[in-house]
């Protein structure tokens, strides 16, 4: 089944740790989206790579690392800098091109914090 | 940047009938899409409809359509015929054809269908 796939469901972050979820996807899309999802409110863009070893910031950056080293795979570090990690992570991917430009959503992460 | 205002928090509907939801957005570009999404209990994010700004043929999709009018900004999904299944929350969103084509999102309006 082609989709994207994030890991794991529900993530434990203790105090001074980084954590990393994954996402991958098999929809061979060039562009993959992380979005950060708080109680009442709609999605915000962390980072977002429209092409393999290439990424951006997006709006909320500050506390988190991406890497882009092959075109399935889109880590995202939450690191000890980010101080309030506890949200739900989205995970999306895109063709990049502009006539079918729809974002395909993973099924999250939960992060809490201990 | 573009802003994607939800004003209805919370709605509910009857099963069968029809509710509307409200979005507006603010922009200074002229091609764009819209997006509604939906986000069941399960958290997954379903893309519901898709409108591009240079139509103005309102996008269908069975029982959802939408009415566009884009010099007032507006971008409203209706659902017909309400199912139980359609219980969720309902995200608007906006893209731009420039830049990276981000999405950025509305603060999500929560439906509830009453059997």
């Amino acid at each position: 089944d082609g989709g994207i796939t994030q890991s794991p469901k529900y993530l434990f972050r203790k105090e001074g740790q980084n954590v990393t979820l994954s996402c991958e996807q098999n929809l061979n899309h060039d562009a993959m989206y992380w979005y950060r999802q708080d109680p009442g409110q709609g999605l915000r863009l962390i980072y977002y790579s429209q092409i393999v070893n290439d990424f951006q910031k997006g709006d909320i950056a500050e506390g988190y690392s991406v890497s882009r080293e092959k075109k399935e795979s889109f880590p995202l570090t939450v690191t000890s800098a980010q101080k309030n990690p506890t949200a739900f992570y989205l995970c999306a991917s895109s063709t990049g091109s502009l006539a079918k430009n729809i974002q395909y959503f993973g099924a999250g992460t939960r992060l809490s914090v201990l | 940047a573009q802003t994607v205002t939800q004003s209805q928090p919370e709605m509910s509907v009857q099963e069968a009938e029809t509710v509307t939801l409200s979005c507006t957005y603010d922009t200074s570009e002229n091609n764009y899409y819209l997006f509604w999404y939906k986000q069941p209990p399960s958290r997954q994010m379903i893309l519901v409809i898709r409108q591009e700004a240079y139509k103005q043929q309102n996008a269908t999709e069975n029982r959802f359509s939408v009415n566009f009018q884009k010099a007032a900004k507006s971008f409203s999904l209706k659902i017909s015929d309400s199912q139980l299944g359609d219980t969720a929350m309902y995200f608007c969103a906006f893209m731009s054809l420039t830049g990276a084509n981000n999405l950025f999102f509305g603060t999500g309006t929560r439906l509830t269908v009453i059997p």
